[in-house]
């Protein structure tokens, strides 16, 4: 069974850092391009990031570059987020998922990870 | 950067067909996917590759995508699928999701 466990989130003070991971099993991670999507409180889903499978390629939404990195282990089949200065905007259920690269599409998802930005 | 656009909201009664459409700038020339999202829960993916169901994802789910224009339709809709629905596309290498589409069954 395909599962994606999320973790990391929590409350963080604004222009704080925070890692969030995500954890795979029940499929060959290193065979997936991995991505993380968020949806802000109220609001719809936002892609933030996707990384192939062999962490060759990287991009980013606009109003995440310079302040997210996103990396992934395959010997440990996890995917990580590292955040810093973060805003109030960057509230958000975050959520890890997988697809098989080229224009494909996001076939499992995790539970998410909330974090909160807030003083 | 490219946009796809949904209606904010559908209403359907219940064994009606409800239609929800997200429309982009020769969207019909790509793959366009489906996701539906239900409070507290993690998104499920119910159409790919424009008309595809995953396994699991009941017939009275079905897409298209031609033009401008991809459609969800969802025959016979029920009291559980009322949910957001969200279409998905790409701009280059960057995944590109609509506004969402509140789905109401009344």
């Amino acid at each position: 069974e395909v599962q994606l466990v999320e973790s990391g989130g929590g409350l963080v003070e604004p222009g704080g850092s925070l890692r969030l991971s995500c954890a795979a099993s029940g499929f060959t991670f290193s065979s997936y391009r991995m991505n993380w999507v968020r949806q802000a409180p109220g609001k719809g889903l936002e892609w933030v990031s996707s990384i192939s499978s062999t962490s060759s390629y990287i991009y980013y939404a606009d109003s995440m570059k310079g302040r997210f990195t996103i990396s992934r282990d395959n010997a440990k089949n996890s995917l990580y987020l590292q955040m810093k200065s973060l805003r109030g905007e960057d509230t958000a259920v975050y959520y890890c998922a997988r697809d098989l690269g080229g224009k494909s599409h996001l076939d499992y998802w995790g539970q998410g990870t909330l974090v909160t930005v807030s003083s | 950067s490219y946009e796809v656009t949904q209606p904010p909201s559908v209403s359907v009664s219940p064994g009606q067909t409800a239609s929800i459409t997200c429309s982009g700038d020769k969207l019909g020339d790509e793959y366009a996917s489906w996701y539906q999202h239900k409070p507290g829960q993690s998104p499920v993916l119910v159409i790919y590759e424009d008309t595809k169901r995953p396994s699991g994802i009941p017939e009275r789910f079905s897409g298209s995508n031609s033009g401008n224009t991809a459609t969800l339709t969802i025959s016979g809709t029920q009291a559980m699928d009322e949910a957001d629905y969200y279409c998905q596309a790409w701009d280059s290498s960057t995944v590109v999701f609509g506004g969402g589409t509140k789905l109401t069954v009344l």
